[in-house]
């Protein structure tokens, strides 16, 4: 089992460029998440997804958009990079209770 | 939107020192609280998930405790080791229609030093 894998690592965008983020689990959650984490701010909800084909909005929805065509992957999409959106990405599932996070994707927009 | 708060915000400590932090939340809409460990270029860490008011889990050197009634959560480190260091982060699941959605603390900064 992989568990929750994130790709790319790191990624330096300029300003107006657009990206996908990867996220992709093996473990057949149907629940997923993404999250920012900024300096001194704890973790941000960005979007998550109850199942295949269901997504909606966390708390700091705008300037991304994502997908969840499959159980496995749930891509988190960036259009027009601002500096803002310069964060540690994490991808999340959940089972029961405990929620199991990707190892990460450090961004910078310049 | 719940507001979880989380101090100190960051905790300088010798080697060997035992240390707590405190996360705090709205008692009402209360379905579960996780404690992460979260070190830079890492994923964060499971460490407890609690549910049940005065609830007390261990793990080795660190434990945590729970007031549902009051709306706080104490984190403890025993005789703590350089490898510690970390930042704590408190997760809060308001559970209901919240589909496990956690709202997170701007967490606490631990350093030990040797």
């Amino acid at each position: 089992n992989a568990g929750v894998t994130q790709t790319p690592k790191f990624r330096i965008l300029k300003i107006g460029q657009s990206m996908t983020l990867q996220c992709a689990q093996d473990m057949n959650h149907n629940y997923m998440y993404w999250y920012r984490q900024d300096p001194g701010m704890g973790l941000k909800l960005i979007y998550y997804s109850v199942g295949a084909g269901i997504t909606d909005k966390g708390e700091v929805p705008n300037g991304y958009n994502v997908s969840r065509s499959t159980t496995e992957d749930f891509p988190l999409r960036l259009e027009l990079a601002a500096p803002s959106q310069t964060s540690v990405y994490f991808c999340a599932t959940r089972q029961g209770y405990e929620q199991y996070f990707g190892p990460g994707t450090r961004l910078t927009v310049t | 939107i719940l507001n979880v708060e989380q101090s100190p915000q960051s905790l300088h400590v010798q080697e060997g020192d035992s240390t707590n932090f405190t996360c705090s939340f709205p008692s009402s809409n209360f379905y579960a609280l996780h404690w992460y460990r979260w070190e830079t270029a890492k994923s964060p860490e499971a460490l407890f998930v609690m549910t049940l008011n005065g609830d007390e889990k261990k793990k080795g050197r660190i434990s945590a405790t729970l007031n549902t009634k009051e709306g706080y959560s104490y984190l403890y480190i025993k005789g703590s080791q350089p490898e510690d260091s970390a930042t704590y982060l408190c997760a809060i699941n308001a559970g209901g229609t919240s589909y496990g959605k956690l709202t997170f603390g701007q967490g606490t900064i631990l350093t030990v030093h040797p």
